[in-house]
């Protein structure tokens, strides 16, 4: 398995201009989740999914912030409008259900390389 | 509150040296303990993890981890550290429905 793909890797955009970030899960993996890394706040989880459906968006800073994923193989995440402290990097990560792997397997995630953002 | 607290924001060690990377946390019941890996420009990679049983874990490249209850701590060690161990560490603490807590990271310099 290629590992979860995310795109674009860096992005560097104006302030008030649509961000889209694209995230590729394992095959198989029931969960994707979405963090944002940033120097002063650490990782912080902004939203996660199971079986394509959101759980938990508590996370998500405010309106301008939404995620997806139409399917179990793609999830985007998007800034709309977006602003220069939205500047991080944005992870993506999947983990197979307990269903799948037994209790041993699930709960560990599984990494994309990031996309680092960049809002001018 | 849940929180994690690694104490040392920066560490320095000579190749060859033991390392102890320290992890601590605040929870309400026993939680999931991890330990991640994070080199430049990567995404985090699994080192080990604690969910039950044996307190003494066994991870990949050869690290280790050791969960003490009493002193709610899960601290990473590595007898002889190697050059290509330079990177970002990150404890994590959770229930078991993902929420995880990561804390801020130590990053581990590694002298020749």
């Amino acid at each position: 398995d290629a590992g979860v793909i995310q795109s674009p890797r860096h992005e560097v955009t104006e302030m008030g201009q649509e961000v889209t970030l694209r995230c590729k899960p394992i095959s198989g993996h029931d969960y994707l989740f979405w963090y944002r890394q940033t120097m002063m706040r650490g990782l912080e989880l902004l939203i996660y999914f199971n079986n394509n459906v959101p759980i938990d968006d508590s996370g998500m800073p405010e309106d301008r912030f939404s995620a997806k994923m139409p399917n179990a193989s793609f999830s985007t995440l998007k800034i709309q409008p977006s602003e220069p402290r939205d500047s991080a990097v944005y992870f993506c990560a999947s983990s197979p259900s307990e269903a799948a792997t037994g209790w041993s397997g699930a709960n560990v995630l599984t990494f994309g390389a990031g996309s680092r953002l960049t809002v001018l | 509150a849940q929180s994690v607290t690694q104490p040392d924001i920066h560490i320095t060690v000579s190749e060859g040296a033991s390392l102890e990377l320290r992890c601590n946390y605040s929870y309400g019941a026993t939680p999931y303990l991890f330990w991640y890996v994070q080199s430049p420009g990567q995404g985090l990679q699994l080192l080990l993890k604690y969910f039950s049983g044996d307190t003494l874990v066994q991870g990949i490249k050869g690290f280790e981890a050791e969960f003490k209850r009493s002193q709610s701590s899960f601290n990473l060690r590595k007898p002889s550290v190697h050059w290509s161990d330079a990177a970002e560490y990150f404890c994590a603490v959770g229930p078991r429905t993902y929420k995880y807590i990561f804390g801020t990271g130590t990053r581990l310099k590694v002298l020749a």
